[in-house]
């Protein structure tokens, strides 16, 4: 079955440093999504990326945060320089068509800690 | 604005048990529904999902939820509960337009008796 893959699993980092979170959608998806969730508390929504850019991003998601499609497959997250803050686990998830039925599928998620 | 609640932030029963964790949410129209739940540093599994038709939606590992308009609600519940349903829960509604994003709720953390 096809599912969302995301590398690393864990990253760590030092304030200040830029990161990027990488993620693989499912092959013929065409909607992709980030979400965080730092630790103990709700999943939150970053942004939403459709035809090769944002359709949608939360206040959280300010200058420090970039997204991008690079190739066919490839969904990137980075974050320019990272805060102590930033550490959380972050989701990606895509989506097929915007069709009746919205249903995401979620990859395992990229725990960040900065340090 | 949408929102979705879950109004017991931890909930303890007995293993055997029957269960049922509460989401309230708000939302212009109804929504698409979702339970996942969550192992602590694990991904989130999704346990069932609402779009619409029956109310009464079936899931994965016994759980089941029923959609209430009325009530603004999509309660999860489990007739009897194993040491292994502990855990942390997340109530999520899926946009119906725009870009479907989800909301979810803040979570419901299960703890198990033995």
């Amino acid at each position: 079955e096809p599912e969302v893959t995301q590398t690393p699993s864990h990253q760590v980092t030092q304030m200040g440093q830029e990161v990027i979170l990488r993620c693989v959608p499912i092959s013929n998806h065409l909607y992709f999504y980030w979400y965080r969730q730092i630790l103990g508390q709700k999943v939150e929504f970053l942004v939403s990326f459709y035809n090769n850019e944002i359709s949608e991003k939360s206040e959280i998601f300010d200058d420090q945060f970039s997204v991008e499609r690079p190739d066919g497959s490839n969904f990137t997250l980075k974050i320019r320089s990272t805060k102590l803050e930033d550490s959380a686990m972050y989701f990606c998830a895509s989506r097929l068509t915007s069709g009746n039925r919205n249903e995401q599928f979620f990859g395992p998620g990229t725990r960040l800690t900065v340090l | 604005a949408q929102s979705v609640t879950q109004p017991d932030i931890h909930i303890t029963v007995s293993e055997g048990a029957s269960l049922e964790l509460r989401c309230n949410y708000s939302y212009g129209a109804t929504p698409y529904l979702f339970w996942y739940v969550q192992s602590p540093g694990q991904g989130l599994q999704l346990l069932l999902k609402y779009f619409s038709g029956d109310t009464l939606v079936q899931g994965i590992k016994g759980f089941e939820a029923e959609f209430k308009r009325s009530q603004s609600s999509f309660n999860l519940r489990k007739p009897s509960v194993h040491w292994s349903d502990a855990a942390e829960y997340f109530c999520a509604v899926g946009a119906t337009s725009g870009t479907y994003k989800y909301i979810f709720g803040t979570g419901t953390r299960l703890k198990v008796l033995a």
